[in-house]
């Protein structure tokens, strides 16, 4: 079985700070960790994935996140916030190996103060 | 290349309704699964389909059903609609690569049930 923390609901950060929104992830077998944006009224995007290979992982509009295995964590940053980076943010863990269900944690609003 | 969509984008209903939600996977994928995200939350998955048969289905009532076409693309069903059945239904496709485990997500329908 397979399950997200996501710690903070809510994160504020002022513009050009760093983001760091926090997965902690947990899985009976090597996972696949994923990050999403969801904007207002609208669907699920891919920020980045890890599936295997380096731990670095660089996704688009500058955010990354590292697998750290001993730690069971994913944590997203971004070295310096834009406004247009305002959003909710989810973490997700699905087993390795094709074909499986996405487990995602409740979320993370992201507000960007200017 | 046609994304993964979705039909119709909002919907009312009322309670003890039934509902059909429209699913068109992403060119080349033969996998779509199913997510309920409820205000505030994280999607939660309801089930998938692979080869027009439930292949995993999530915690949720039989109220909940699904089909496959030979084309690929699905439908979700609710019976006897409740007002906790008020969400945004997000479909996701993957395809035939057995090492990605990337699913592509439709913009969502937002059903709201009266």
């Amino acid at each position: 079985a397979q399950s997200v923390t996501q710690l903070g609901s809510h994160v504020s950060v002022s513009e050009g700070a760093l983001v760091l929104l926090r997965c902690n992830y947990s899985s009976s077998v090597p996972p696949y960790l994923f990050w999403y944006v969801q904007y207002p009224n609208q669907g699920l995007q891919l920020l980045l994935k890890y599936t295997t290979g380096a731990t670095l992982v660089k996704g688009i509009n500058g955010f990354e996140a590292e697998f750290k295995k001993s730690e069971t964590s994913f944590h997203l940053t971004k070295p310096s916030a834009h406004m247009s980076d305002a959003a909710e943010y989810f973490c997700a863990v699905t087993p390795s190996g094709g074909y499986q269900k996405v487990t995602f944690g409740t979320g993370t609003k992201l507000q960007v103060i200017p | 290349d046609a994304g993964v969509t979705q039909s119709p984008t909002h919907l009312i209903k009322t309670r003890g309704q039934q509902v059909t939600l429209r699913c068109s996977p992403k060119s080349g994928h033969d996998t779509v699964s199913w997510y309920q995200q409820a205000l505030g939350q994280g999607p939660q998955f309801i089930f998938q389909y692979y080869e027009e048969e439930e292949r995993q289905r999530g915690n949720f009532p039989d109220r909940f059903s699904g089909h496959q076409f030979p084309n690929y693309s699905s439908e979700l069903n609710v019976n006897a609609l409740l007002l906790g059945d008020s969400a945004l239904y997000l479909c996701a496709s993957s395809g035939p690569d057995r090492e990605d485990d990337e699913q592509y997500f439709g913009p969502g329908t937002r059903l709201t049930v009266t």
